[in-house]
C-alpha cells in the first residue's frame, strides 16, 4: 500500500528551540493532516491542509501543503515541555472509497528537555 | 464529554477469551473506523463503516469481528486472539466515509496473554 516517509523518527531537544519535521509520499495527496498523540492516548487533530502551497497555523505550529502535493512540514516555535509526544502526519489521495482513505506516517518522537 | 470515547482503555484477555471493545461518537459524524497502532509501525486500518455499512476490510483475520449499529456506535468483537495481537486499538470518526478529518478515540490497550 501507500507509504509515507515522516522524519526524522526522534528528536530530542531543548525547551524554547524551534522544531521542524516533514513527510512525503510518492503519490499525490490532496489532503495532509498533522496529529499529536499523547503516551496512552489517541491521536489527537493539530492542522488540516486541502490546498496545494497552503500554510496554516495553530498557535505555535505551523504546517505547510507542499506544493508539488507530495509532502507537508510541521514546525514547531518555541517548544515547550508538554509538546512532548509522537507526531503523525497522515494523507489522503483523493475522492473515491479507496482512493480516499488516509496513510499515516511512522511518526516523530519529540522530546523536550527544560 | 469527548468527541469519541472507547471503552475500556485496558484489557488483558486469554487466547481463548470473548472480549468486545466499544467506541461511541457524539460528534453527529456518518462514518466510523477501527485502527491496530503496534510498536513501532504505521496506523493499520482495519475496518471502516460509512452509514453504518462496512466500506472496507483490510484483509483483517476473522478472529476480529466489528459491528456498527447505528451511527453513533461501533463494537469490535475479540475472540481467539494471539499474542500478536496486543495493541492500541483506536477507534476514529469522520464526516462522510472520505476520512477527512477523523477525529480518534483515547484507545483501547490490548493484551493477550
Amino acid at each position: 500500500g501507500q507509504q509515507l516517509n515522516q522524519s526524522p523518527q526522534s528528536m530530542f531537544i531543548q525547551e524554547g528551540e524551534d522544531v521542524s519535521m516533514n513527510c512525503t509520499s510518492s503519490s499525490i495527496f490532496n489532503t495532509w493532516l498533522w496529529y499529536k498523540q499523547d503516551p496512552g492516548e489517541g491521536p489527537v487533530l493539530l492542522i488540516a491542509l486541502y490546498k496545494a502551497g497552503e500554510l496554516t497555523s495553530n498557535g505555535r505550529l505551523t504546517a505547510q501543503f507542499g506544493i508539488t502535493r507530495k509532502d507537508s512540514f510541521l514546525n514547531i516555535s518555541a517548544s515547550i515541555p508538554s509538546d512532548v509526544g509522537i507526531y503523525f502526519c497522515a494523507g489522503r489521495m483523493g475522492r473515491g472509497s479507496t482512493l480516499g482513505r488516509l496513510y499515516f506516517g511512522r511518526g516523530t518522537q519529540l522530546t523536550v528537555w527544560p | 464529554e469527548t468527541g469519541v470515547t472507547q471503552t475500556p482503555r485496558h484489557l488483558v484477555m486469554g487466547m481463548t477469551n470473548k472480549k468486545s471493545l466499544k467506541c461511541e461518537q457524539h460528534l453527529g459524524h456518518n462514518a466510523m473506523y477501527w485502527y491496530k497502532q503496534s510498536a513501532k509501525k504505521p496506523l493499520e486500518l482495519m475496518f471502516v463503516y460509512s452509514l453504518e455499512e462496512r466500506v472496507e476490510n483490510n484483509s483483517v483475520p476473522s478472529r476480529f469481528s466489528p459491528e456498527c449499529p447505528n451511527s453513533s456506535h461501533l463494537f469490535l468483537h475479540l475472540h481467539t486472539l494471539q499474542p500478536e495481537d496486543s495493541a492500541l486499538y483506536l477507534c476514529a470518526s469522520s464526516q462522510g466515509q472520505m476520512n477527512t478529518e477523523a477525529f480518534f478515540g483515547q484507545g483501547t490497550r490490548l493484551t493477550v496473554v
